[in-house]
């Protein structure tokens, strides 16, 4: 596709349960980033990937989250034991290098825990 | 923490140049500025960045002071449709875009 493809648009799961949630970058972007957007909030950052590895995890805000990118494409960010607190919108960027540039955005995965 | 200052909210009448101001007086010599916007219920879209000098492109100018404290983004002809919140950011290399609250642009017709 043209751009950055974020499954499922929206996901309604009950508290405690796992959640995954998928993002498709633009072909050829080696960079991948995960936000979070609350209501009336800017994107919260959470976890970069350069490549297959992840070069800044540090808005990542407790174990219960983790992200993977094994061949250095698709990405999928995982919740664990997921609480009311975890609702939100989570975006997904890439960008193409390493050095700087434009992040192209996904439309968001909309979450909400019930 | 977002290192940028702008005003919560703007209004400009459809047809006029909308500026809008941003603050970044702890910006480093390597830190380039950055515009994103963000329509509701959409992804944040790039607007323009840059390091020292003024850009253009054809979504909007970006004027940076010769101090690089601070910086205007000019859309110069605003239509309803450039309705949105709008970030600044200050950014080295590929690092996170760290978000700040932005400032809501009201376009009225």
């Amino acid at each position: 596709g043209a751009g950055v493809s974020q499954t499922p648009s929206n996901k309604v799961t009950e508290k405690g349960k796992y959640v995954e949630l998928r993002c498709d970058p633009i072909s050829g972007h080696t960079a991948l980033y995960w936000y979070r957007q609350s209501l009336g909030q800017g994107p919260e950052f959470l976890i970069y990937f350069q490549g297959t590895g992840a070069a800044d995890d540090s808005g990542l805000p407790n174990d219960r989250f983790f992200a993977v990118r094994p061949e250095g494409s698709v990405s999928t960010l995982k919740i664990q034991r997921t609480e009311r607190g975890d609702s939100a919108v989570y975006l997904c960027a890439s960008m193409m290098g390493s050095l700087g540039g434009e992040l192209f955005f996904g439309e968001g995965s909309r979450l909400t825990v019930l | 923490d977002a290192k940028t200052t702008q005003p919560p909210s703007m209004d400009c009448a459809e047809g006029r140049a909308a500026n809008l101001p941003c603050n970044h007086s702890t910006i480093s010599g390597n830190e380039y500025v950055y515009w994103y916007r963000q329509i509701h219920s959409q992804g944040p879209q790039y607007i323009i960045h840059g390091l020292k000098n003024n850009e253009t492109n054809e979504m909007a100018s970006l004027i940076i002071t010769e101090d690089r404290k601070s910086s205007t983004l000019i859309l110069p002809h605003a239509t309803l449709r450039d309705t949105a919140v709008y970030y600044c950011i200050v950014r080295l290399g590929a690092q996170k875009l760290v978000f700040g609250q932005g400032t809501r642009l009201t376009i009225n017709p």
